[in-house]
C-alpha cells in the first residue's frame, strides 16, 4: 500500500524558512516522479513543485522560484520541500503526491501558516 | 500559463441524479487532462485522466468527455460518498494548473 507522510509545517514568521519532508513507503520511490501540491485555506488547489525519479529534473510555479528547492533522497525514501524567503500568500496545507503529472496518490498534508 | 475555469462553483444535486461537471481550458491542452475529488479535510484522489480514462478503483458512474477545450465530468447516479469537491487539471504544459473547483452538494 502507498503511504506518503508529510511532515515540517509549523507557524514561521514572514521572511522566515521552513523544510517540508515527506515520508514515502509501498512502491519504489526512485522510479517516482514526485510533487509538491499546497491548498490554502478555503481555496483550490495549487501544483508547486515536481521532480523526476532520479532527482535531475525539477519544475517550479513561478511564484517559488528562488525561494523553494525541491528535493528527494533516495536511499532514505523521502521527498524534500526547503522552503525560505516565506510570505503570507505560502499559507497553505502542502500536499506531496506520487506521480507527475498527474498525481495517483496523496499525503494527508502539513499546514504552513505565515504570520508574524 | 493555460487557465482552466470550472462551472458551476456549486451544483445542487438530488441523490440518484445525475450531475454534470464542466472544466473549459483557456487554450488547447490536448486530451491531457485529469479530474480529483475532494471531501472536507481529506486529501483529493484522482479520479480520471486522459479526459476519460478512470483510474484504479473509480466506480463505472464516473465518465469523462472532452470536445475541444471543454472537458465534462459526469456522475450518472449521484451517491452519498459522491459530495465533494471535484477539480480539474490539465498536465499539457507547464506550470500544470488546476480549475477552481466545483462543489457538488446535496440538494
Amino acid at each position: 500500500e502507498v503511504q506518503l507522510l508529510e511532515s515540517g509545517g509549523g507557524l514561521e514568521q514572514p521572511g522566515g524558512s521552513l523544510r517540508l519532508s515527506c515520508a514515502a513507503s509501498g512502491f519504489t520511490f526512485s522510479s517516482s516522479s514526485m510533487t509538491w501540491v499546497r491548498q490554502a485555506p478555503g481555496k483550490g488547489l495549487e501544483w508547486v513543485s515536481g521532480i523526476s525519479g532520479s532527482g535531475g529534473t525539477t519544475y517550479y510555479i513561478d511564484s517559488v522560484k528562488g525561494r523553494f528547492t525541491i528535493s528527494r533522497d533516495n536511499s532514505k525514501n523521502t521527498l524534500y520541500l526547503q522552503m525560505n524567503s516565506l510570505r503570507a500568500e505560502d499559507t497553505a496545507v502542502y500536499y506531496c503526491a506520487k506521480g507527475s503529472p498527474t498525481f495517483q496518490h496523496w499525503g494527508q498534508g502539513t499546514l504552513v501558516t505565515v504570520s508574524s | 500559463e493555460i487557465v482552466m475555469t470550472q462551472s458551476p462553483a456549486t451544483l445542487s444535486v438530488s441523490p440518484g441524479e445525475r450531475a454534470t461537471l464542466s472544466c473549459r481550458a483557456s487554450q488547447s491542452v490536448g486530451s491531457n487532462l485529469a479530474w480529483y475529488q475532494q471531501k472536507p479535510g481529506q486529501a483529493p484522489r484522482l479520479l480520471m485522466y486522459g479526459a476519460s480514462t478512470k483510474a484504479t478503483g473509480i466506480p463505472a458512474r464516473f465518465s469523462g468527455s472532452e470536445s475541444g477545450t471543454e472537458f465534462t465530468l459526469t456522475v450518472s447516479s449521484l451517491q452519498s460518498e459522491d459530495f465533494a469537491v471535484y477539480y480539474c487539471q490539465q498536465y499539457n504544459s507547464w506550470p500544470l494548473t488546476f480549475g477552481g473547483g466545483t462543489k457538488v452538494e446535496i440538494k
